[in-house]
């Protein structure tokens, strides 16, 4: 049963600690999306990738959060230093061409 | 892209029929609509998506008008586990980002 899947799915760090959250996409799907998920502002679009290639990051804070991805089966967004307000679920998702997006479980982001 | 407008929340009871209604006045030739579903502490699933007319599905159908200017989530007899949000997307998936507005919090109770 094909799905993506992230790591971690929680992580508790202190404010400007470095924080790496890696998505393995659906083998075979060629867009990777970034996503953000907070009470306040609902789901937010961070970054977005096709073949690799990043898209779009608009929706990132430049000065301190990173998306990439080395290989076609990892996506990494790195966030240093980390504050109290990037606290969130941190989603990613897949999209192999039909329009359809798989997502992963989330990682839960705590930073005190 | 296409903004899109839904209900903040709606609330049925079990066995109902439930209409969620989606608005996306400026919606583009290329673009689909598609609806997914979200339970708390789990990442958004895709429902169903059409382009024009109904879809339907073994769990919703979509109603689309001609002009494609709104959409509507049909769920047939919901049940308690459909209390979920529901989110309306409108975009070509094959150029757009993919922004998610507020979504519709569907309350189901007994």
């Amino acid at each position: 049963d094909a799905r993506v899947t992230q790591t971690p799915r929680d992580k508790v760090t202190e404010m400007g600690q470095e924080v790496t959250m890696r998505c393995q996409p659906i083998l075979g799907h060629n867009t990777v999306f970034w996503y953000r998920q907070t009470m306040m502002q609902g789901l937010e679009l961070l970054a977005y990738f096709r073949n690799r290639a990043p898209l779009d990051d608009s929706g990132m804070p430049k000065d301190r959060f990173s998306a990439e991805m080395p290989d076609a089966t990892l996506a990494t967004l790195k966030i240093q230093p980390s504050e109290p307000r990037d606290s969130a679920v941190y989603f990613c998702a897949s999209e192999g061409g039909r329009g359809e997006l798989f997502f992963g479980e989330g990682s839960r982001l705590t930073v005190l | 892209l296409a903004k899109t407008t839904q209900p903040i929340s709606m609330d049925s009871y079990e066995g109902q029929e439930v209409n969620i209604t989606c608005s996306h006045n400026n919606i583009a030739t290329n673009d689909y609509i598609t609806w997914y579903q979200q339970f708390p502490s789990q990442g958004p699933r895709f429902i169903i998506q059409g382009y024009k007319t109904k879809v339907t599905n073994e769990v919703a159908s979509l109603f689309i008008p001609a002009d494609r200017k709104s959409s509507t989530l049909s769920l047939p007899r919901v049940s308690l586990s459909d209390t979920a949000v529901y989110y309306c997307l409108v975009g070509d998936f094959n150029t757009d980002k993919l922004i998610f507005g507020t979504g519709t919090r569907l309350q189901v109770f007994p």
